[in-house]
């Protein structure tokens, strides 16, 4: 358990509205990421930060933008909701004691109806 | 581009039936690859971090292995609770961010 937290766990929301994923770590680590997972695709990089207010796109950005004001914090926005966003999506961290290895929280699965 | 492949998509073994999943990768100069096990409705689960030809490591039923062009996730003498799908990832030596690719995972299934 690498001390991550997400939020909500499970959202129903309609076309065209803003959507909010948080993604909550305890452990004050440096790099944060967002993927998302979709049958067929595996996980996919949204957006990734490297700091308090550093963050850079991953492959799949579009659509889709991050906030970090707290190590502990990493937002995930859908501006506007397409149907195309539904998806499960996953925090994950880094830890900064060295080596590669990314750490997953439980996920959060969101529909767009 | 660096891409990550495994195999088979699905496998089904009778508790006990040794066997392997494949993961063959296309990077840039390998600084890693890495397993690990999803169970549904979860995060992926940590289980290996592979860092160069030749390296192995273990856990309980599972072996990992590494070579310049696959790796392999042998599973000795599986359980029921071994039933998860299996993911591959590999981060390559350029690029910032610690940027990982994934494949889509092996979905394997033991039974009694």
């Amino acid at each position: 358990d690498a001390g991550i937290t997400q939020s909500p766990r499970h959202k129903v929301t309609e076309t065209g509205t803003p959507v909010t994923l948080r993604c909550h770590q305890t452990e004050n680590h440096r790099y944060m990421y967002w993927y998302r997972q979709d049958p067929g695709h595996g996980l996919r990089l949204i957006h990734y930060s490297y700091g308090v207010k550093d963050t850079d796109k991953g492959e799949v950005s579009d659509g889709y933008s991050v906030s970090r004001s707290k190590t502990e914090d990493f937002l995930l926005t859908l501006e506007s909701a397409t149907s195309s966003q539904t998806s499960v999506y996953f925090c994950a961290i880094k830890e900064a004691s060295g080596g590669d290895t990314q750490y997953f929280g439980p996920g959060t699965r969101l529909t767009v109806l | 581009e660096d891409q990550v492949t495994q195999s088979p998509e699905a496998l089904r073994l009778q508790e006990g039936e040794s066997s392997s999943l494949n993961c063959s990768y296309t990077v840039s100069g390998l600084r890693g690859l890495f397993w690990y096990r999803q169970d549904p409705g979860k995060g992926p689960e940590f289980l290996f971090t592979l860092y160069s030809a030749g390296e192995e490591k273990e856990k309980e039923r599972l072996k990992a292995t590494l070579t310049k062009k696959e790796s392999f996730l042998h599973i000795t003498a599986p359980k029921p609770e071994d039933s998860a799908t299996y993911l591959c990832a590999v981060r390559p030596y350029t690029g910032g961010g610690n940027k990982l690719t994934f494949g889509t995972g092996t979905q394997l299934k033991v039974e009694l």
